[in-house]
């Protein structure tokens, strides 16, 4: 078992829908969980960034962590065609040093207008 | 500003061969990390140096090292290319080593063995 699960999709919806994208995973001392978007050719950007149990909104996005049942998941409102992207979940035991991210594969995500 | 420089964008080898991939931290930061992410797949990470110290190492073969230099720029060496090696190669930068929320990526050097 992987340590950070994520369903690869591709996900398609039209414009204006809701999105909910969703990562497991087995590591009961992740602490710190990320969101990351990466367009086509380009690295990862930040996009929400949560410390241990639940909800962080910001804009359109939110992010949600439940780490009773090991699950995380972001929600985009209002979904746009330049939401169109690559979307990874990232999580963390800690910000000591040496501390490593640990992604999951990445849903890709396409809006048609 | 300028954001996290990776040189070169692209490149391909041959099996066998040396490589050498090098990443410009954003100005002020003292951490880089470097993470390989293999086509459909999520980053891996394979190392963090601050302050010129390896701070963390992934599981990667011996043929995998790095550097940093007081500028805090950094250089990943691969030796003896294999095909699984094929990937993008991604440098992040933070202002410490614990800074998870100011992690960085470059746009990758993307390097194909053939």
């Amino acid at each position: 078992q992987k340590e950070v699960e994520q369903d690869p999709g591709p996900l398609s919806v039209p414009e204006g829908a809701i999105v909910s994208l969703n990562c497991t995973y087995s590591n009961s001392a992740f602490q710190y969980f990320m969101w990351y978007r990466q367009y086509s050719r380009k690295g990862p950007e930040l996009l929400m960034y949560t410390y241990s149990s639940g909800n962080k909104e910001d804009g359109r996005f939110t992010a949600q962590v439940d780490k009773s049942s090991k699950y995380i998941s972001l929600f985009i409102r209002d979904s746009q065609p330049s939401d169109s992207a690559t979307y990874l979940c990232a999580m963390s035991v800690g910000n000591q040093a040496g501390t490593a991210l640990i992604f999951g594969k990445g849903t890709t995500l396409s809006v048609s207008s | 500003d300028a954001g996290v420089t990776q040189s070169p964008t692209h490149l391909i080898k041959t099996r066998g061969q040396q490589v050498t991939l090098r990443c410009s931290p954003i100005s002020g930061h003292k951490s880089v990390s470097w993470y390989q992410q293999v086509l459909g797949q999520g980053p891996q990470f394979i190392f963090q140096y601050y302050e010129k110290e390896e701070r963390g190492r992934g599981n990667f073969p011996d043929r995998f090292s790095a550097r940093q230099f007081p500028n805090y720029s950094s250089e990943l060496n691969v030796n003896a290319l294999l095909l699984g090696d094929s990937a993008l190669y991604l440098c992040a930068s933070s202002s410490s080593t614990g800074n998870l929320y100011g992690y960085t990526f470059g746009s990758g050097t993307r390097l194909t063995v053939v």
